[in-house]
């Protein structure tokens, strides 16, 4: 099956800075999605995003897939910004989504 | 629209024993799945039903059951539950065809003692 690999694994931010997330995934994809894992344990639908670039307010996300890597850009980080991040790839017969082991992040005041 | 819900949130089995866990969804989507969720680490698909009357597995079925009720309702059942299924479980829903994204309910926290 395919393969997904998230990193870093941890990353400490002091409030106000950049990161940047990266998920790399062993085979072509329907689909692309990352999603916010909140501290009680909700997911949160961040992006969809096959390929090329989207934006949503201080998130970012870009998509390769001809090189098989997905990037996520948090700026001026806030501490609810804290919780797990997990990319997940959709394999070509559409029917199963497979989860990389995710960056967990705490945003420290 | 309320989503996706599950009930219960909470759960606590002995070993053995049975339950189902239930999900339903009100976006009119076709396919909905079912994943857990272990301490650390990313979802793994359980079963999935691309269509209201079929199901299939996923990556790990073994010691479960679904039943998809309806368009809005898909169920797992655990039929003898042991330690190992301690999980939280998610339901997830998503609409047909080329609309790949999808969405997931508030999960189940299951304890088996």
């Amino acid at each position: 099956g395919i393969q997904v690999e998230q990193s870093p694994p941890d990353l400490i931010l002091q409030e106000g800075a950049n990161s940047t997330l990266r998920c790399n995934f062993s085979d072509s994809v329907n689909n692309l999605q990352w999603f916010h894992q909140n501290p009680w344990g909700q997911l949160i639908n961040l992006f969809y995003i096959p390929s090329g670039t989207k934006q949503n307010g201080r998130l970012s996300a870009t998509t390769v897939a001809t090189e098989r890597y997905s990037l996520l850009y948090i700026s001026s980080s806030q501490t609810t910004d804290s919780g797990v991040y997990f990319c997940a790839v959709l394999n070509n017969a559409g029917n199963m989504l497979t989860f990389g082991g995710g960056t967990r992040l705490m945003v420290k005041p | 629209n309320a989503g996706v819900t599950q009930t219960p949130k909470f759960q606590v089995l002995k070993t053995g024993q049975s339950m189902t866990l239930q999900c339903a969804q009100d976006m009119n989507h076709n396919s909905m799945y079912w994943y857990r969720q272990d301490p650390g680490m990313g979802l793994r698909l359980i079963y999935y039903s691309a269509s209201e009357g079929t199901t299939d597995k996923g990556e790990v079925p073994n010691g479960y059951n679904v039943s998809r009720l309806n368009k809005r309702e898909f169920s797992l059942r655990l039929e003898s539950a042991a330690p190992s299924q301690t999980s939280v479980y998610f339901c997830a829903s998503r609409k047909s065809g080329t609309a790949y994204e999808q969405y997931f309910g508030p999960g189940t926290r299951l304890t088996v003692t």
